[in-house]
């Protein structure tokens, strides 16, 4: 199993562009996360999704978008990049809410996005 | 303001010595994680705490759950550079799915 997959590893983009960012995971997991990790902030919730087809914000979802057709992918949208969207962005999944308390997440290796 | 406040912010010490890193809270938690993050990686579980007053180890690591479960510690033993590392403490609040996270302890063990 590969788990959660991401790309790309690194991207610069200019002011006013647009990206997508891939996730996709193996595990057969339900559940999917994108967050960003800014230096000495931890984790913020941009958006997750609880199945194919269902998808809600979390703690930081201006300027992001999200769409989830399959149980596997969970890609990102940047629409029109601004600065303060620099950041590293991590994508996870956990396998089902029922385990409750004791979901475990796991996570890609990042994207590092910077924008100029 | 972070729901969970982690401390030291930053550590260095030299193989060998011990050391202890808190995440502490005003609030309940249902259960506290504890991730283990090197560069350019992605956040690794260690360890998941569920029951105040609970007391799980990992080798040389030792993670402790304050008995009301708002405050965790992790132990480490007799440091070596291998767990050099951000240290990120993660809790459930109640049953849904949105972990809440501390920012993290940078700990770097010197040889």
């Amino acid at each position: 199993n590969a788990g959660v997959t991401q790309t790309p590893k690194f991207r610069i983009l200019k002011i006013g562009q647009s990206m997508t960012l891939q996730c996709t995971q193996d595990m057969n997991h339900n559940y999917m996360y994108w967050y960003r990790q800014d230096p000495g902030m931890g984790l913020k919730l941009i958006y997750y999704s609880v199945g194919a087809g269902i998808t809600d914000k979390g703690e930081v979802p201006n300027g992001y978008n999200v769409s989830r057709s399959t149980t596997e992918d969970f890609p990102l949208r940047l629409e029109l990049a601004a600065p303060s969207q620099t950041s590293v962005y991590f994508c996870a999944s956990s396998y089902s809410p029922t385990s409750g308390i004791q979901d475990t997440q796991y996570f890609g290796p990042g994207t590092r996005l910077t924008v100029l | 303001t972070q729901l969970l406040e982690q401390s030291p912010q930053f550590l260095s010490i030299q193989e060998g010595e011990n050391l202890t890193v808190y995440c502490n809270s005003s609030s309940v938690f249902s259960s506290l994680q504890w991730y283990r993050q090197e560069p350019g990686e992605g956040p690794v579980l260690l360890v998941t705490v569920v029951t105040g007053g609970e007391v799980k180890k990992l080798k040389r690591l030792t993670f402790q759950f304050g008995d009301a479960r708002k405050d965790s510690s992790l132990h480490i033993t007799a440091a070596q550079p291998g767990d050099t590392g951000l240290y990120l403490c993660a809790g459930y609040m109640d049953s849904n799915y949105q972990l809440i996270w501390g920012a993290g302890t940078k700990l770097i063990i010197k040889p």
